[in-house]
């Protein structure tokens, strides 16, 4: 499996434009996360998402955030309009999760993530 | 509420010693589980060693060992024989068993002196 998928690496992008990031999770897993990272807040839970349905938005920033999960295999986060405030790292994480016990395989597995700079 | 707590901001250690980044968390769910990522300069998220709260031993994986003690809720992460290649952010990180969220420490600064 190739891990975790995300796109765009880099985002550079003018203050209003829309952005939209992209996730693939790993085949299987049925949990995905989106996180941003910050120096100043450091990794924050946006959203995330089990079978395909959201479960807790409650760390969405505003309304400008939105996710989707349309599918098993696709994600996207988009921010419109974005703002300079946005500019962060924004990793995608998928994990399998044991209905029966827990085990290691409870364990988060992340993309490379998107680095994004509004200007 | 779901709370981790690293209070290390930085930390030094000379290569070859021992070192110990310090964890605690906060929960109400008696199911739970523990985890730690390292992340290097170049921002991937390295997946290290995992606890689960119903786990009587202590987790070990290589020089990774994770010292749980339940009843103080700490979750510290030890590095034997540190390594250069051992500079890094540390992140500490709770899953509950309710809904699998799963939140981040502030993260610890390591680094290893020559």
């Amino acid at each position: 499996d190739a891990g975790v998928i995300q796109s765009p690496r880099h985002e550079v992008t003018e203050m209003g434009q829309e952005v939209t990031l992209r996730c693939k999770p790993i085949s299987g897993h049925d949990y995905l996360f989106w996180y941003r990272q910050t120096m100043m807040r450091g990794l924050e839970l946006l959203i995330y998402f089990n079978n395909n349905v959201p479960i807790d938005d409650s760390g969405m920033p505003e309304d400008r955030f939105s996710a989707k999960m349309p599918n098993a295999s696709f994600s996207t986060l988009k921010i419109q309009p974005s703002e300079p405030r946005d500019s962060a790292v924004y990793f995608c994480a998928s994990s399998f999760s044991v209905v029966t016990r827990w085990s290691g395989a409870n364990v988060l597995t992340f993309g490379a993530g998107s680095r994004l700079t509004v200007l | 509420a779901q709370k981790i707590t690293q209070t290390q901001p930085g930390m030094f250690v000379q290569e070859k010693e021992a070192v110990t980044l310090d964890c605690t968390y906060d929960t109400s769910d008696p199911s739970y589980g523990l985890f730690w990522y390292k992340q290097p300069s170049s921002g991937e998220m390295i997946f290290l060693i995992y606890q689960g709260s119903y786990d009587q031993q202590n987790a070990t994986e290589g020089r990774y060992s994770l010292n749980f003690q339940k009843a103080r809720k700490s979750a510290n992460l030890v590095i034997s024989a540190s390594q250069l290649g051992d500079s890094a952010m540390y992140f500490c990180a709770m899953r509950e068993g309710r809904g699998f969220k799963t939140i981040f420490g502030a993260g610890t600064r390591l680094f290893v002196k020559a």
